[in-house]
């Protein structure tokens, strides 16, 4: 079983509506979860972090934590053009085991 | 400068050749890492180093050898590789390493292709 899992897409949205990004993970020891979103040639950059069950907002991204069904998601509310890219989920251990460990990513593709 | 910058951008390297890799961050932080991205993969972490001393080697081949001078400078030492060893390899810094909320910040990479 991989460590991190990501529906690998492309996950195609209209602009405007809602896209849901989705993550889970083997470790229930995880202690904190991210979202990098990686434009195409381009490097990883962080969007989002979240360590607590429920929801997280910020701006049009929220990130969604449940700890006992091991899943992470994000969802992007009125999708624009430029959200078009590969997001990465990664998700952290816990003391012993500090190291990032990053899902496959996501391709989403915002459709005008 | 500012971020984290790597040089160079772009590498071509035959299997027999030495080449390194340079990693800088001007960000304060004492935490550096190297990434090694290849297509349909996850990023694989490769070394950390904190406060320039490395604190995980993650199963890395020796034909990577990385270096940390001081807490601004990263460098991976490229002899020998083979031709699977081509990949985008990413230099990245942290704060802290360790701490709960480990927000990473990643250069623009080198793009590697060995012959």
């Amino acid at each position: 079983q991989k460590e991190v899992e990501q529906n690998s897409g492309p996950l195609s949205v209209p602009e405007g509506a809602i896209a849901s990004l989705n993550c889970t993970y083997s470790d229930r020891g995880s202690q904190s979860f991210f979202w990098y979103r990686q434009y195409s040639g381009k490097s990883p950059e962080l969007i989002m972090f979240i360590y607590s069950n429920g929801d997280k907002e910020d701006g049009r991204f929220t990130a969604q934590l449940n700890k006992a069904s091991q899943y992470v998601s994000l969802l992007i509310r009125d999708s624009q053009p430029s959200d078009s890219a590969t997001y990465l989920c990664a998700v952290k251990g816990n003391f012993g085991n500090e190291k990032l460990t990053f899902g496959t990513g996501t391709r989403l593709t915002i459709i005008p | 400068e500012t971020g984290v910058t790597q040089t160079p951008r772009h590498l071509v390297m035959g299997m027999t050749n030495k080449k390194s890799l340079k990693c800088e961050q001007h960000l304060g932080h004492n935490a550096m890492y190297w990434y090694k991205q290849s297509a349909k993969k996850p990023l694989e972490l490769m070394f950390v180093y904190s406060l320039e001393e490395r604190v995980e080697n993650n199963s890395v081949p020796s034909r990577f050898s990385p270096e940390c001078p001081n807490s601004s400078h990263l460098f991976l030492h490229l002899h020998t590789l083979q031709p699977e060893d081509s990949a985008l390899y990413l230099c990245a810094s942290s704060h802290m390493w360790g701490g709960p909320v480990d927000e990473q910040f990643f250069g623009p990479g080198t793009r590697l292709t060995v012959l």
